[in-house]
């Protein structure tokens, strides 16, 4: 089974619109860390924001938040305020308590915001 | 600018050849890690080292190899090239090794085999 499932290849949203990138996660670790990471077009992966799977509230990074419902195994990052600058392709992570070197990462999302 | 470093950028070479990527972690980064990113198989975890010593493999290939240098650089050797090595190879870094400890990726190296 999938470790990391992104079930929207592609997606457009308006700008300054909020948008939602769905992640579903596969584990029967009950500890565990959930990433999300931005490609833009020039490839570097740059780090958006990170929700533990103990933590008690809704991670949090500027426009970056991450809708985390335990019980589904989603993650979703909903980014509010979209920019032009946010078009790039986003990916979901994880990496597991009992065997944390190694990050299993989804297919990505590629969000193309239009003005 | 993450502060992982990766040379070259880019690379063009032939079958069968012999090629070496080298990566300098974030300053005080202790773990460093090897990802391909390729079109049909996305992003795949090489490999993964600690203060020098490797602490896990992925689905890297016999032909592939790896270490991390007593400075922290780390470099990844790929050898008896292919066209299916074409490929983004991406260094990331972390201060530890532990479960929240963000990775930080370096800008890639482009691989062209032809």
């Amino acid at each position: 089974a999938q470790k990391i499932t992104q079930t929207q290849p592609g997606m457009f949203v308006q700008e300054k619109e909020a948008v939602t990138l769905d992640c579903t996660y596969d584990t029967s670790d009950p500890s565990y860390g959930l990433f999300w990471y931005k490609q833009p077009s020039s490839g570097e992966m740059i780090f958006l924001i990170y929700q533990g799977s103990y933590d008690q509230q809704n991670a949090t990074e500027g426009r970056y938040s991450l809708n985390f419902q335990k019980a589904r195994k989603s993650a979703n990052l909903v980014i509010s305020a979209s920019q032009l600058g946010d078009s790039a392709m986003y990916f979901c992570a994880m990496r597991e308590g009992y065997n944390f070197n190694k990050f299993y990462f989804g297919s990505g999302t590629k969000l193309n915001v239009k003005p | 600018d993450s502060g992982v470093t990766q040379t070259p950028k880019h690379l063009i070479t032939a079958t069968g050849q012999r090629v070496t990527l080298r990566c300098s972690p974030r300053s005080g980064d202790l773990s460093v890690y090897w990802y391909q990113q390729s079109l049909d198989q996305g992003l795949q975890f090489l490999i993964h080292y600690y203060n020098g010593e490797e602490r896990a493999k992925g689905n890297i290939l016999e032909r592939f190899s790896a270490q991390q240098f007593p400075d922290l650089h780390s470099e990844l050797n790929l050898s008896s090239l292919e066209l299916g090595d074409s490929a983004l190879y991406f260094c990331a870094s972390s201060v530890e090794e532990g479960l929240t400890d963000t990775q930080y990726f370096g800008p890639g190296t482009r691989l062209t085999v032809l």
